[in-house]
Parts: C-alpha cells; structure tokens; sequence
C-alpha cells in the first residue's frame, strides 16, 4: 500500500507569510494528488487537484506542485482564514489515502 | 447543489455494529464514487472504503474484514456497517461524493456524525 507522509506536522507563521508543506508518496504516484483544507468542526475542503489544478473558487494565493514522489502546497501570501489544517490524498483505482496532515497555526 | 446527511446512532456498545446511512440530495447517486471516511478525535483523515452507484466496492485494507458499504439508489442512500466495534473505532464519520476532474477527488461531503464507542 501507498503511504503518504506530510511535513511538518505543525507549522508556525504569520499574516503575509509564504508557507509551504510537503507531501511525499513511498512510492511513485504520477500527479495523482489533491490537497484538502480543513477547519475545526467541519468538513474538509477540496483545493488542488491532479497536484497542480486549482478548484474553481479557491484563491490564486493557493498553489500545488511535485509529481512522482514529492509535492507541494504553497500559499504565497497567509491570511487569516487559511489558519486550518491541510491534507494531501493519493487516488488509485482501487484505494484512496491520506497524508497524516499538516496544522497551520498563529505565530 | 448536491447535499449529503449522516444519520444513525451516536453510541454504540463494544463488539456490536456501527450502522451509518448517508443520504443524498439534490443530485443522483448515479455515476459517482460514494465514499466513508472517518476522524478520530484531534487525528487525521482516515478512509474506509467507497461504492460504486452500479454496486462495485473498495475498503481499506486495515479495516477490510470488518466493513461493507452499501448502496439503496431508489432511496438515494448508501451506507456503511463496521462490525465488532472497539473505543478506537470512536471517531466523527463523513460521507462523501467523488467526481471525476481530472482524477477522482471529493467535491462533497456530509457534515459527519460522532460516533462513540463505549459501554
């Protein structure tokens, strides 16, 4: 089975700040990769798709690159409601799994 | 604008069966991955397995012996049973659609349901 690792678990930035977590496969997974954003009590919420797609709606500020084995997810400039926690997800065709997440907290 | 609903009980005793109906409006359940993922307390995202609308299914292999998921599409409903349950199966429960852009994503998702193991 295909592990997902995300890093750091927890990170510390600002208002203004680029912030980028890391998402990385064990094994190759081509661009099969989305990026979620959860906030506390609710669902999460798709962003990127296909590692580089953005969903319709979400700000230009979010960002998503990498194939194969490593990726990422940039916001270039924090504002306050991207305080939450984000989640990458590999999707095959007969299973889908998540990154353990990484929480983006007020510095 | 599709909407999907959690219902079933909150508490469950161990070794019983946890029974979750999702129910889904404003769309069909034709043509969709119909997905449970679920979220122990302050943890991450964990997936338990999805239907296919024509009936075709996938589980996570950790949880495999233990689920199946099932689909009503004349009620517009698919569920999920997960027997001999433990305190670690304690944990809020979403349902969740997946479409097709560019690859199989989840563009919709209940509002998720706890559910706790206990005596």
């Amino acid at each position: 089975d295909i592990q997902m690792t995300q890093s750091p678990s927890t990170l510390s930035a600002s208002v203004g700040d680029r912030v980028t977590i890391t998402c990385r496969a064990s094994q190759s997974i081509s661009s099969w990769l989305a990026w979620y954003q959860q906030k506390p009590g609710k669902a999460p919420n798709l962003l990127i798709y296909q590692a580089s797609s953005l969903e319709s709606g979400v700000p230009s500020r979010f960002s998503g690159s990498g194939s194969g084995t490593e990726f990422t997810l940039t916001i270039s400039s924090l504002q306050p409601d991207d305080f939450a926690t984000y989640y990458c997800q590999h999707y095959n065709s007969y299973s889908r799994t998540f990154g353990q997440g990484t929480k983006v907290e007020i510095k | 604008q599709v909407q999907l609903q959690e219902s079933g009980p909150g508490l469950v005793k161990p070794s019983e069966t946890l029974s979750l109906t999702c129910t889904v409006s404003g769309g069909s359940i034709s043509a969709y991955y119909w997905s449970w993922i679920r979220q122990p307390p302050g943890k991450g995202l964990e997936w338990i397995g999805y239907i296919y609308y024509g009936g075709t299914t996938n589980y996570n292999p950790s949880l495999k012996s233990r689920v199946t998921i099932s689909v009503d599409t004349s009620k517009n409903q698919f569920s999920l049973k997960l027997t001999s349950v433990t305190a670690a199966d304690t944990a809020v429960y979403y349902c969740a659609r997946e479409a097709y852009t560019a690859m199989w994503v989840f563009d919709s998702w209940g509002q998720g349901t706890l559910v706790t193991v206990s005596s």
